[in-house]
């Protein structure tokens, strides 16, 4: 398997524009997880879905942010309109959970979003 | 609800030296224990993880941790540190239950030839 595969890997916008980050978890895990990277808030857990289902969306920041998962292999995170302090390290991560609460999760490498 | 502290922003240490990375960990059941390894312009990497009965834990790239359940404490060790260890360090914890992996900041290691 490729691991987890996150596009782009670099996203330069100007402010109100909208931001798409797209996601192809690992095939069979059944939770997939969005974070973001700030210098100054470390790894924030944004929203994660359990098969395909969102759990828990309380860390998206505000309703600027909305993200989706049609299908087991590929989920987005959206932001419409985009502010500079969005500006960050957005990362895709999936776990096959099921197994047992000790499974670790993989991370993609990254979305690295700068907004002008 | 779970949490993890890294209370060390910085870590130095000399190559061939020992490395100790801290952490701690505080949740209200069993905790699933992590350490994930980050360079520059990558993603996560997965090190090692705790599993219950063995204290010491090793894992990827000559790394182990050290459980200790008094001291709520996984510390990542290394006998004989590598310039190529520098690096950033993250601790994770899980509760029991189905729940996300909660990070700790991070610890920026630099291993000095």
């Amino acid at each position: 398997d490729a691991g987890v595969i996150q596009s782009p890997r670099h996203e330069v916008t100007e402010m109100g524009q909208e931001v798409t980050l797209r996601c192809k978890p690992i095939s069979g895990h059944d939770y997939l997880f969005w974070y973001r990277q700030t210098m100054m808030r470390g790894l924030e857990l944004l929203i994660y879905f359990n098969n395909n289902v969102p759990i828990d969306d309380s860390g998206m920041p505000e309703d600027r942010f909305s993200a989706k998962m049609p299908n087991a292999s590929f989920s987005t995170l959206k932001i419409q309109p985009s502010e500079p302090r969005d500006s960050a390290v957005y990362f895709c991560a999936s776990s096959r959970l099921g197994q047992g609460t000790n499974a670790e999760a993989f991370f993609g490498q990254g979305t690295r979003l700068t907004v002008v | 609800a779970q949490s993890v502290a890294q209370p060390e922003d910085q870590v130095n240490v000399a190559e061939g030296n020992p490395l100790t990375v801290k952490c701690t960990y505080s949740v209200s059941g069993n905790p699933y224990l992590f350490w994930y390894v980050q360079y520059p312009n990558r993603g996560l990497q997965f090190l090692l993880k705790y599993i219950t009965g063995d204290n010491l834990v090793k894992g990827s790239y000559g790394f182990e941790a050290e459980f200790n359940k008094s001291q709520t404490s996984f510390h990542l060790k290394k006998p004989s540190a590598l310039v190529s260890d520098s690096a950033l360090y993250f601790c994770a914890v899980r509760e029991e239950g189905n729940t996300p992996l909660v990070f700790g900041k991070g610890t920026r290691l630099s291993v000095i030839a």
